[in-house]
């Protein structure tokens, strides 16, 4: 039972336009989430999180928005640039539950020049 | 360096050959953490340890893995009689505490099982 789902394998955009990647997840429990980014031959490195008790947070070019009602996050960055392309992991925890770190199965994002 | 790193990179061992991974986590990091990451798929829990107290091995598909993290810094895994199925990356991770989510992440280890 994958308790975190990113649906979409892969996503390809153009440079200087939105990427949104997008992350359900099922367990009520989860109250910390996170995005991680990887590269090849790398291990993941941490990108942005957000509380459940927020449903927004902005670092930059890269946002996280929350919807605990629809238990769905999407990352949007905005521009995109070449170098963004990557793995992107969805990851929730929930604190009161142990330490587990749940992660999706990940999206790769292409940002064509 | 001031890094997650961790060794072998590579590693191929024969079906029923014991390994044994090593990962040296970010210097006063309490929080360690062993993934499994299969192909085309996100990193899979294994064990949590907090300094050398192993609080979560929930993970662990069987009792042929193990982990342990006896002075509370480098920790080792494990896996006996390795099956083809153990084939994955293995990923280790730190963390400041456990009050921190952000995890820091090693390379992993590629481990092939023939």
């Amino acid at each position: 039972d994958q308790q975190v789902k990113q649906n979409s394998p892969s996503l390809s955009v153009q440079e200087g336009r939105i990427s949104i990647l997008n992350c359900d997840y099922t367990n009520s429990m989860f109250d910390y989430f996170l995005w991680y980014k990887k590269y090849p031959a790398e291990g993941p490195t941490f990108l942005i999180s957000i509380s459940s008790i927020k449903d927004k947070n902005e670092d930059g070019r890269f946002t996280v928005f929350l919807n605990k009602s629809a238990k769905h996050l999407s990352l949007h960055i905005v521009p995109s640039q070449p170098g963004d392309s990557a793995v992107y992991f969805c990851a929730a925890t929930a604190n009161t539950g142990g330490f587990k770190t749940i992660f999706g199965a990940g999206t790769r994002l292409f940002v064509k020049a | 360096g001031a890094g997650v790193s961790q060794s072998p990179r590579y590693k191929v061992a024969k079906r029923g050959q014991d390994v044994a991974l090593r990962c040296d986590p970010i210097s006063g990091h309490v929080s360690l953490f062993w993934y499994q990451q299969a192909l085309g798929q996100g990193p899979e829990f294994l064990t949590y340890f907090q300094n050398e107290a192993q609080l979560d091995k929930s993970g662990l598909p069987s009792d042929r893995f193990f982990a342990e993290r006896p002075e509370g810094s480098v920790s080792t895994l494990k896996i006996q009689r390795t099956q083809q199925e153990d084939s994955a990356v293995y990923l280790c991770a730190s963390s400041r505490d456990y009050s921190y989510n952000e995890q820091f992440f090693g390379p992993g280890t590629r481990l092939t099982v023939l």
